[in-house]
């Protein structure tokens, strides 16, 4: 089946700094990606929708500035948390939508801890 | 080999029916989790389990731990029941992803 990658899959960072995400589809072209975050014991949460070439679309309360979703190509999407504090240390997870099958297929996750 | 395998991968359904989605997984887990996804939409987490079984509505999702089997039903079926339903089963700091059952309910 078809496959998406994440990296890193873990990161750990202090307090105030950015970390970058990457989310790849390796194997088909990808004009639409979502990005999840998954705290504890919670369920996943739609944090945005990236389309290719077009600026990402964010679910309410989810704040644009800090989370930079950058899809600059078919087969990449970046998530950057900008300025991160203890808050956002989470699980984030991608997922790529293989258009042509209409079938989505997920990234590893990315464990987030931040100092 | 898929960690997680569901079936049916595909599944149209009248209205009123009575509709079973099967999950197996190859790993020991923490817990599984039902997802929804509606065409074009982001997802929807439907249950959380560990054990036993959970019902909100008129679905319910069941789990066996010892079989590494789960079930989500649904009854009574309506169109806007109509989705992609997805399961994930979480080991350690790991998700693994079903690709999902895609359901179709007709008026």
């Amino acid at each position: 089946g078809a496959v998406v990658s994440q990296h890193p899959s873990w990161v750990i960072c202090k307090s105030g700094t950015s970390v970058k995400i990457e989310c790849r589809s390796l194997d088909f072209q990808a004009t639409t990606m979502f990005w999840y975050r998954q705290f504890p014991k919670q369920s996943l949460m739609l944090m945005a929708t990236s389309n290719e070439g077009s600026k990402a679309t964010y679910e309410q309360g989810v704040e644009k500035d800090k989370f930079l979703i950058n899809h600059a190509s078919l087969t990449l999407s970046t998530l950057t948390v900008t300025s991160a504090h203890p808050e956002d240390s989470s699980f984030y997870i991608c997922s790529a939508l293989r258009s042509s099958y209409n079938e989505q297929f997920f990234g590893p996750g990315t464990r987030l801890t931040v100092l | 080999k898929n960690e997680v395998e569901q079936s049916p991968q595909n599944l149209t359904a009248q209205e009123g029916e009575f509709i079973t989605i099967n999950c197996s997984y190859s790993v020991g887990i923490s817990a599984l989790h039902w997802l929804q996804q509606h065409p074009g939409g982001g997802i929807v987490s439907l249950f959380m389990l560990s054990s036993g079984k959970k019902k909100h509505g008129r679905l319910i999702a069941t789990i066996n731990i010892q079989e590494k089997h789960s079930s989500l039903h649904i009854t009574a079926s309506h169109p806007r029941d109509s989705a992609v339903y997805i399961c994930a089963v979480v080991t350690g700091n790991q998700f693994y992803f079903g690709t999902g059952t895609s359901l179709t309910v007709i008026p």
